[in-house]
């Protein structure tokens, strides 16, 4: 089956500092990865997606690259905010059998201070 | 735009009572889930719906767990009985077909405390 494994946090970084979380699949078809977010009392935002090998997903300020090869996608930014802090949560959605459902991984709480 | 709407946020409740989510998604998305997220944790499929049709209801616990999407628009999620162990955050996200039905869009949650 699919599955998604995700860097444990909390990872703590001081603001400016840059941040990887690692993010490593599983999936018995050809997915589509993605990062979402979730900021405290908030659902999740699609944070950035890529749906074919080598693309870059990015978004505020956030790059993620699709690796086929070590089936990685990790999430990367060069200077991080107190803003950022918040959950990161790696997902992939196998268009195959699975039709549309996204398995996500266990999430990484990141805080950034000032 | 008006995002996924839930309610309520929170709920508390005593074990062996019964409890309803309800969920608005995304004006135009067909699709429908709901998802648990436990404390710590990844969210989970439990249900998901294309219009009013489920089809994939394989994660649901159906002993105690129901859902509707009647008339294809909006949704409830019902436990009855509770038990202790249905704490969790219970989600609903919907998405467009199509090219971008990938794309899933998350309410706020509804934070069950089962007690």
């Amino acid at each position: 089956g699919n599955s998604v494994t995700q860097m444990e946090g909390p990872v703590t970084l001081s603001e400016e500092a840059f941040l990887t979380i690692n993010c490593t699949y599983t999936a018995t078809g050809y997915p589509s990865l993605f990062w979402y977010v979730q900021y405290p009392g908030e659902g999740l935002q699609l944070l950035l997606k890529a749906t074919k090998a080598d693309d870059k997903g990015s978004n505020k300020g956030f790059e993620a690259t699709y690796r086929k090869e070590t089936t990685s996608f990790h999430l990367e930014k060069g200077s991080v905010q107190v803003s950022d802090s918040a959950v990161y949560f790696c997902a992939l959605s196998d268009r195959g059998n699975a039709g549309n459902m996204l398995t996500f991984g266990g999430g990484t709480r990141l805080m950034v201070k000032p | 735009e008006a995002g996924v709407v839930q309610s309520p946020r929170y709920k508390i409740i005593e074990k062996k009572q019964p409890v309803a989510f309800w969920c608005n998604p995304i004006s135009g998305h067909n699709t429908l889930y709901w998802y648990r997220q436990n404390l710590g944790q990844g969210p989970e499929l439990l249900i998901r719906y294309e219009n009013e049709e489920a089809v994939d209801d394989s994660q649901l616990p159906k002993d105690r767990f129901s859902a509707e999407r009647l008339k294809g628009v909006d949704s409830t999620l019902k436990i009855q009985p509770a038990e202790l162990g249905d704490s969790a955050v219970y989600l609903c996200a919907s998405s467009l077909r199509g090219e971008h039905s990938y794309e899933q869009y998350f309410g706020p949650g509804t934070r069950l405390t089962v007690t």
